[in-house]
């Protein structure tokens, strides 16, 4: 039930297009929903988050897209860039955060 | 405004050797957290701490690990008699309070135990 399911566990796209990574989630009690992008050799970095009470966020070319009846929620990079190559991990948190359950990994190769 | 710090960056260690890591969270952030990552794997929770004061460590193991944040000083985690499988980057994030949703993370101290 603390499991955050991620997928696909590697896309390829071209500069330009649209990726799109997918979580889904069981416990319905999480009430934050953030995205990280992590570079090789770096640390996690926030990207963007959502809290259930919303469907869609947007910042810049990120875009999150929250359906709580089906415990999904998913990332689109609009205008993808070679430069958003990068691994992003979905996660959730609940009662303030502090144990924040991560997905496995999304490997994003943007091809120039 | 520095971001959250760890050191060492990359440590070696041969096994039944101890681990220190240390991690200064942000300025102004009171909550530290420890997060272990494994070669392609997502980040797993070990321990949350704010000073002096373990909040939550039901994600260390029971045996050899260790952490600590004390009222003056960096966090540190403390490995002890280290063994090949605790070979991983281990990250520390930072929270400002009241609550930890927004954590920023350190760089990560890489561990090889050889």
């Amino acid at each position: 039930q603390q499991q955050v399911k991620q997928s696909p566990q590697s896309l390829i796209v071209q500069k330009g297009g649209i990726s799109i990574i997918n979580c889904a989630y069981e416990n319905t009690a999480f009430d934050y929903f953030p995205w990280y992008q992590q570079f090789p050799g770096k640390g996690p970095a926030l990207l963007i988050a959502i809290r259930p009470d919303v469907s869609e966020k947007k910042e810049g070319r990120f875009t999150i897209s929250f359906n709580k009846s089906a415990k999904q929620f998913s990332l689109h990079i609009m205008d993808s860039q070679p430069g958003d190559s990068a691994t992003y991990f979905c996660a959730a948190s609940k009662n303030g955060g502090f144990k924040t359950i991560f997905g496995a990994g999304t490997r994003l190769f943007v091809k120039a | 405004n520095a971001g959250v710090m760890q050191n060492p960056r990359h440590l070696v260690r041969r096994r039944g050797q101890e681990a220190r890591l240390r991690c200064s969270p942000m300025k102004g952030h009171s909550h530290v957290y420890w997060y272990r990552q494994l070669p392609e794997e997502g980040l797993k929770f070990m321990v949350y701490l704010q000073k002096e004061n373990i909040i939550d460590e039901s994600g260390m193991p029971k045996e050899r690990f260790s952490a600590e944040f004390p009222k003056e000083g960096p966090s540190i985690l403390r490995i002890q008699q280290v063994v090949r499988g605790d070979s991983a980057a281990y990250f520390c994030a930072s929270s400002p309070p009241p609550n930890s949703y927004e954590q920023y993370f350190g760089p990560g101290t890489r561990l090889t135990v050889t």
